[in-house]
Parts: C-alpha cells; structure tokens; sequence
C-alpha cells in the first residue's frame, strides 16, 4: 500500500472551509485515497474515498490530482464537531486491510 | 440496524487472565477485523477475516486467537493477558464486493493491571 504523509496538524475557522492535503506519491494505479476520522476515544468513521475522479458526497470533497501523487479532502463548512484526527489511506482494490499511520489533527476554533 | 456492536465497552484483567471481547454486526458484511489502538498512534491490524470459517492474521497478532463461525460475529480472545495489551479495540467491517469504507465499532477499553 502507498504510504501517505498528512501534516501533524491543522487549525480551521467554524464555518470556513478546511483543506486537508494529502501526499501519496508512491500509490499505485489500483490503490483507492480513503478518508477516515476518528472524534476523540470514537471508533474511526468513513468520510469518502476515490480513484482518480474527484467525488463529493454529504461529507466532504475529495480532490486527486491529475497524477494521483496528491489529494485533498475539504470539509465546505467546518463546525466545531469535526474537531477529530484525520487519515489518509490508501487501498488496493483487491485488499482489505487499513493501515493507519498518524493522520491530521484538526482543531475547529469558534 | 444496529451497525457494529462492540461488549464490553470497559474492562479491567489480570495479567494472566482469559477474556473475550464481542463483535456482532446486523449488516450482513463478509468482512470482519479488529484493530488496536495505542495511546498516540494509529490502528493496526490484529487479524481479519472475510468471510465464515476464514480467518488470517494481520500486523500484530500475537496473544490473539479469532475465530469466525457465522457471519455475524467475530470474537477476539486474549489467551493469557499481559499488561503490553492494554489497548483500545476496535472491530470493523466491510462488504468485500464493493469498495466501500468500513464501519467501525466504538471500541472496548482495555487495561491489564
């Protein structure tokens, strides 16, 4: 699996948009960008993943870079409850397996 | 649809002592794992299994034993508990057909004294 490498952490204003980078210059071509967050002592939770195509959902954005070496999650409108440790991850289409590393820690700020 | 059902959520062993920690889930998914959490850092994998009667280790497997009669459920057992088990658990699990994320319990707080 590719190995990400997220910034420790991240400062964010309530009602702002947060970017979150991402770099995974070794992914391979069958290799998925996955987004999990995990709200303190939570059990991580599913935000988006993707290929190659930017996606959106209810959650957030998902920005990949034409190369795929890069992505970027965007929470549009950050409120105070997505204050969590985020990771990046990613995942070969055949397997099944996560591996964490130390994600991003965001801090929304009334 | 009560998602991924971790118990207990709190527990305190012995060192040397036996338990095993639950993980039931109503989504019919195939693929069923547990993770550890470590103060500061990140997941890793115990062991994993994709569907009933399948199981397979993964990073750190030692003083686990799993087991996976139906689809359901995946209990974790810790053989003889030792204090480097304290630890976060968290089950999660997936539909293998398709590629979407998974959904993890809340976890069972571990402490061997």
């Amino acid at each position: 699996d590719a190995k990400t490498t997220q910034p420790p952490s991240m400062d964010c204003a309530e009602g702002r948009a947060a970017n979150l980078p991402c770099n995974h210059s070794t992914i391979s071509g069958n290799e998925y960008v996955y987004w999990y967050r995990q709200i303190h002592s939570q059990g991580p939770q599913y935000i988006i993943h993707g290929l190659k195509n930017n996606e959106t959902n209810e959650m957030a954005s998902l920005i990949i870079t034409e190369d795929r070496k890069s992505s970027t999650l965007i929470l549009p409108h950050a409120t105070l409850r997505d204050t969590a440790v985020y990771y990046c991850i990613g995942v070969r289409s055949n397997d099944y397996k996560l591996s964490f590393g130390a994600g991003t820690t965001v801090t929304v700020r009334a | 649809n009560a998602g991924v059902t971790q118990t207990p959520k709190f527990q305190v062993l012995k060192t040397g002592q036996s338990m095993t920690l639950q993980c039931a889930q109503d989504m019919n998914h195939e693929y069923m794992s547990w993770y550890r959490q470590d103060p500061g850092m990140g997941l890793r994998l115990i062991h994993y299994s994709v569907g009933a009667g399948i199981t397979d280790q993964g990073e750190v497997p030692n003083g686990y034993n799993v087991s996976r009669s139906t689809t359901e459920d995946f209990p974790l057992r810790l053989l003889s508990a030792a204090p480097s088990q304290t630890s976060v658990y968290f089950c999660a699990t997936r539909v293998t057909a398709t590629t979407d994320g998974y959904t993890f319990g809340s976890g069972t707080r571990l402490t061997v004294v």
